[in-house]
C-alpha cells in the first residue's frame, strides 16, 4: 500500500525567510510524485510533476527535488501570497492511476 | 479547467445525493477524490472511456457515471454523517497522466 507523510504540519515563515517542505514515500515502484497548492475551500492547484530521483522542477520562487525515498518542496524568499497548504501525492504502477496524498503542510507566511 | 456544481450541499442523513463534474477540453479520465477538513484527498473512483478504471475503500452506496462527453456524476446514497466533506473532481489527458481538480463541492449531512 502507498503511503505519503507530509512534514511540518504547520509551518511559519517570515516574508523573505526561505525553508523547505518534505515529502516521505513508501511505494511499490514509482510513477509519479506530484506537488499540488491549495487554498482554503478550493480545490487542490497543480504545481509539478517529478518522475524519477535526482529530477529538480522550478517554478517562481518554488523547487521540487526527488530522491528515492523523499522529495522536497524550497521555497525561496516567500511572500505573503504563498500562504497555502501544500499536498503531496505519488501515484505506483502497482496502485493504478490513484493519487495516494500526505495530509499537507499548512504553510503561512506573515509580512 | 475542470467544473464542479453544486459548490455547496446540504443534506439529511439517509438521503441520497448527486454530484457534476465537468473535465478539461480534451481530457477522457476522470477521478474522484473526498477530503475531510483537515486531510488530504483520499481515492474514491476513477473512469475511463465510461468504464470504472478503479476504485478506493469507499462501500457500493458511493457509485459514478462518465458521459459520452466525459463529464461525470458521482452519486452517494444512504447519506451518512461521516460523508460530510469536500468532494473533488479531477480530471486527466490519460488514466496515468497529471491531474487537474475542480473547485470541489463542499457536502454537509446533518
Amino acid at each position: 500500500e502507498d503511503q505519503v507523510t507530509q512534514s511540518p504540519e504547520a509551518l511559519r515563515l517570515q516574508e523573505g525567510e526561505s525553508s523547505s517542505l518534505n515529502c516521505s514515500y513508501t511505494v511499490s515502484g514509482l510513477r509519479g510524485l506530484f506537488w499540488y497548492r491549495q487554498d482554503p475551500g478550493k480545490g487542490p492547484e497543480f504545481l509539478f510533476t517529478l518522475y524519477s530521483a535526482g529530477e529538480e522542477k522550478e517554478k517562481e520562487r518554488l523547487k521540487a527535488t526527488l530522491t528515492k525515498k523523499e522529495s522536497f518542496l524550497h521555497i525561496t524568499a516567500p511572500k505573503p501570497e504563498d500562504s497555502a497548504t501544500y499536498l503531496c501525492a505519488v501515484q505506483g504502477f502497482t496502485s493504478g492511476s490513484r493519487l495516494t496524498f500526505g495530509e499537507g503542510t499548512q504553510l503561512t507566511v506573515n509580512p | 479547467g475542470v467544473t464542479q456544481s453544486p459548490t455547496h450541499l446540504i443534506k439529511t442523513r439517509g438521503q441520497q445525493v448527486t454530484l457534476r463534474c465537468s473535465s478539461q477540453s480534451g481530457h477522457n479520465t476522470v477521478s474522484w477524490y473526498q477530503q475531510a477538513l483537515g486531510q488530504g484527498p483520499q481515492f474514491i473512483f476513477q473512469y475511463y472511456r465510461k468504464e470504472e478504471n478503479g476504485r478506493g475503500n469507499f462501500p457500493p452506496r458511493f457509485s459514478g457515471l462518465q458521459f459520452p462527453n466525459d463529464s461525470s456524476e458521482l452519486n452517494v446514497n444512504a447519506l451518512e454523517l461521516d460523508d460530510s466533506a469536500l468532494y473533488l473532481c479531477a480530471s486527466s489527458l490519460l488514466p496515468s497522466e497529471t491531474q487537474y481538480f475542480g473547485p470541489g463541492t463542499r457536502l454537509l449531512v446533518l
